[in-house]
C-alpha cells in the first residue's frame, strides 16, 4: 500500500515569488510514478506534472518543477513567479506500477497574495 | 479535448434515498474510479474498476456500491443515503497501457444529504 503525506494544509506567498509544496511518499512497489495535481476552487482536478521513479532528471512543465530526491521518498513541487491565479489546493499522489490507483496526500492550500 | 463528465455538480437528497451518481469518459479508458474528498483528509478511493462488469473495493467502500454496464460509464450508488455521505465526490479514469499515466478527473458533484 502507498502513503503519501503532505504536512503543509496551508500557505502563503507573495505574488512572483516561488513556493515550495512538501510531500513524502512510503511504497514497497519497485517501479512508481508521482504526479501532482491542482484543484481550483471550482473543483476540477487539473493534472500538473508528473515524475518517474526511474526517471534521471526532475520532472518541470513550464513555473512547475518537482523535486525528486528518491532516497529521502520526497517529491516536492515548486511553483515559480507565483499569479494569483495559482492560488488553490494542491495535492500530490502516487500510483505503483502493479497498481490500479492513484492514491492521494491530504492536500495543501495555497494563497498568493498581491 | 478528453474528457470525463459528472451528471450533477450539486445534489441534495434527503436521508434514506438512493443516490445515483453517473460518471462518463470519452477516452476509451480502461480504469475508472469513484474518490471521495473531505477536508483534511485528500481524496479517498471508494471503488474503482479496471474493465466491464468488473470492479473492486477501494479504501472505503462501506454505503456504496458501483456499476460499470459500458466500458465509458461509472455509476455510484448510494443504496440509503446518510448524513456522514454529504461530501464532494469525484470520478476519474485513467489508461492501462502498461505505463504509469495520470488520471482525468471529472469536475465534481457536491452532495449534500439532509
Amino acid at each position: 500500500a502507498q502513503k503519501i503525506t503532505q504536512t503543509q494544509p496551508g500557505m502563503f506567498v507573495q505574488e512572483k515569488e516561488a513556493v515550495t509544496l512538501d510531500c513524502t511518499y512510503d511504497t514497497s512497489d519497485p517501479s512508481y510514478g508521482l504526479f501532482w495535481y491542482k484543484q481550483p476552487s471550482s473543483g476540477e482536478m487539473i493534472f500538473l506534472i508528473y515524475q518517474g521513479s526511474y526517471d534521471q532528471q526532475n520532472a518541470t512543465e513550464g513555473r512547475y518543477s518537482l523535486n525528486f530526491q528518491k532516497a529521502r521518498k520526497s517529491a516536492n513541487l515548486v511553483i515559480s513567479a507565483s499569479q494569483l491565479g495559482d492560488s488553490a489546493m494542491y495535492f500530490c499522489a502516487m500510483r505503483g506500477v502493479n497498481d490500479y490507483k492513484l492514491s492521494f496526500g491530504a492536500g495543501t492550500t495555497v494563497t498568493v497574495r498581491a | 479535448d478528453v474528457k470525463v463528465t459528472q451528471s450533477s455538480r450539486y445534489l441534495v437528497k434527503r436521508t434514506g434515498e438512493k443516490v445515483f451518481l453517473e460518471c462518463v469518459q470519452d477516452m476509451d479508458h480502461e480504469n475508472m474510479f469513484w474518490y471521495r474528498q473531505d477536508p483534511g483528509l485528500g481524496l479517498r478511493l471508494i471503488y474503482f474498476s479496471y474493465d466491464v462488469k468488473m470492479k473492486e473495493k477501494g479504501d472505503i467502500p462501506e454505503g456504496y456500491s458501483v456499476s460499470r454496464e459500458k466500458k465509458e460509464r461509472f455509476s455510484l450508488i448510494l443504496e440509503s443515503a446518510s448524513t456522514n455521505q454529504t461530501s464532494m465526490y469525484l470520478c476519474a479514469s485513467s489508461s492501462w497501457a502498461g505505463a504509469i499515466t495520470e488520471a482525468f478527473f471529472g469536475q465534481g458533484t457536491r452532495l449534500t444529504v439532509v
